[in-house]
């Protein structure tokens, strides 16, 4: 059973360009929510996606976008990249109104903003 | 504004011994507290939580326990292993049921458990 997979895992970005970073949830999951770990703080949260709309959001930008598919997978882009975007990007999958120790997180995708 | 905090950034403890890690909240709304344990190139892993309602829980090594009034919970690994080498983060969630898991993470404590 596959966990929460996340692709890419490293990506170097220029300032000013945007990225998409993608998510697989768990099996059997319908939740995905993305959180942004900067470099010595914990992960915050940026939004969370269920039955293909945006839920919740957390204190980001517009620049800050989603998306989830039919599938339950999920899409996380960002436009005009500033250096502070450069962050571990975590996307944890869970299932709606399930347990809460069952929300499980993926290894991350490593952006960095040059 | 910072609404879960571990103000310990790091912990040495020899193997065998206790390993305390504190953690303090501000929001009164928080029913749920969850610890999750990161080595590097990994997500965060759960490893127990407790509801509000109570104020203890335990699984195997881990304890965790809760104190509303002060607003403080603390994980107590007994043994501690140099396995449990690691980051930790404290996590907290005011559970709705018209909304999923929002979890509010504070800055993580990294455990060094010394062979």
């Amino acid at each position: 059973d596959a966990g929460v997979t996340q692709s890419p895992t490293h990506l170097i970005k220029t300032r000013g360009q945007q990225v998409t970073l993608r998510c697989s949830p768990k099996s059997g999951h319908d939740t995905v929510s993305w959180y942004q770990q900067a470099l010595g703080q914990g992960p915050q949260f940026i939004f969370q996606y269920y039955e293909e709309e945006e839920r919740q959001r957390g204190n980001f930008p517009d620049r800050f976008s989603g998306h989830q598919f039919p599938n339950y997978s999920s899409e996380l882009n960002v436009n005009a990249l500033l250096l502070g975007d450069s962050a571990l990007y975590l996307c944890a999958s869970s299932l709606a109104r399930g347990p809460i120790n069952t929300i499980y997180f993926g290894e991350g995708s490593w952006l960095t903003v040059v | 504004d910072q609404q879960v905090k571990q103000n310990s950034p790091s912990l040495s403890v020899q193997e065998g011994r206790i390993s305390i890690l504190n953690c303090d909240y501000t929001n009164s709304m928080f029913d749920y507290f969850l610890w999750y344990k990161k080595y590097p190139a990994e997500g965060p892993t759960f490893l127990i939580s407790i509801s509000s309602i109570k104020d203890k829980n335990e699984d195997g090594r881990f304890t965790v326990f809760l104190n509303k009034s002060a607003k403080h919970l603390s994980l107590h690994i007994v043994p501690s292993q140099p396995g449990d080498s690691a980051v930790y983060f404290c996590a907290a969630s005011a559970r709705r049921k018209s909304s999923g898991d929002k979890l509010t993470f504070g800055t993580g404590t990294r455990l060094a458990v010394r062979p």
